[in-house]
């Protein structure tokens, strides 16, 4: 079945950027939205944004500013890149798999997600 | 803030009803989907309910999903101590970005 599988550093210095790949392993990310969402210490989950395999995005408009979300479709593999890091972005993210489309209304489903991987900004 | 509103926790007897709300917008809930999942304690959240009330393959059908105006609500029947986790909703918002409720604990006593 698919999975994804998130790598990249656990600790980043403030004001530096924070980089993040998502591997996808046992499916194509053909025809899917590649989703990145955190969730910080204690708090809920927060969309941070997502990419289509053909490579359109849609950011959070908290965070636009700062992110960026790329894929390599020939990798089987998608990033996030975090700028101007502060503790604020401590959190363990995540990615996921999303079906995103129209069928009446917009509905949008994370349907399957990795494990997730701690992140701490400290100097 | 959490542009979705859930409650911050809910419990009941096993073997008993629960049901966990989440209210939105005619930005977000009141013209879309809504989705739950399922967090149990240390894992990555679990889709456990799409497009209002269908469930995937795998969830049982003690776990319903319903929709209403601008409000959606999640319910659990037959609580078991398994089912203890967070529940958060989730929908696409007019704003191009998926949003999330602040999440709800279930507490089975």
């Amino acid at each position: 079945q698919v999975q994804l599988q998130e790598s990249g550093p656990g600790l980043v210095k403030p004001s530096e950027t924070l980089s993040l790949t998502c591997t996808v392993s046992g499916g194509s990310i053909t025809y899917y939205y590649l989703t990145w969402i955190r969730q910080s210490p204690g708090k809920g989950l927060e969309w941070i944004g997502h990419i289509y395999y053909s490579g359109s995005t849609n950011y959070n408009p908290s965070l636009e500013s700062r992110v960026t979300i790329s894929v390599e479709t020939s990798k089987n593999q998608f990033s996030l890149e975090l700028s101007s890091l502060t503790a604020a972005d401590t959190a363990v993210y995540y990615c996921a798999r999303g079906d995103y489309g129209w069928s009446g209304r917009y509905y949008y489903n994370m349907d399957v997600w990795g494990k997730g991987t701690t992140v701490t900004v400290s100097s | 803030q959490s542009v979705l509103t859930q409650p911050p926790s809910v419990s009941a007897a096993p073997g008993q009803k629960v049901t966990i709300s989440c209210s939105g917008s005619s930005s977000n809930i009141g013209n879309n989907y809504v989705s739950w999942y399922q967090q149990l304690p240390g894992t990555a959240p679990k889709l456990l309910m799409y497009e209002n009330n269908k469930r995937p393959s795998g969830i049982p059908d003690r776990f319903s999903g319903s929709k209403s105006g601008t409000s959606a609500t999640l319910g659990i029947t037959g609580l078991q101590t398994g089912d203890e986790a967070d529940y958060y909703c989730g929908t696409w918002d007019s704003s191009l970005s998926a949003v999330f409720g602040g999440g709800t604990k279930l507490t089975v006593l």
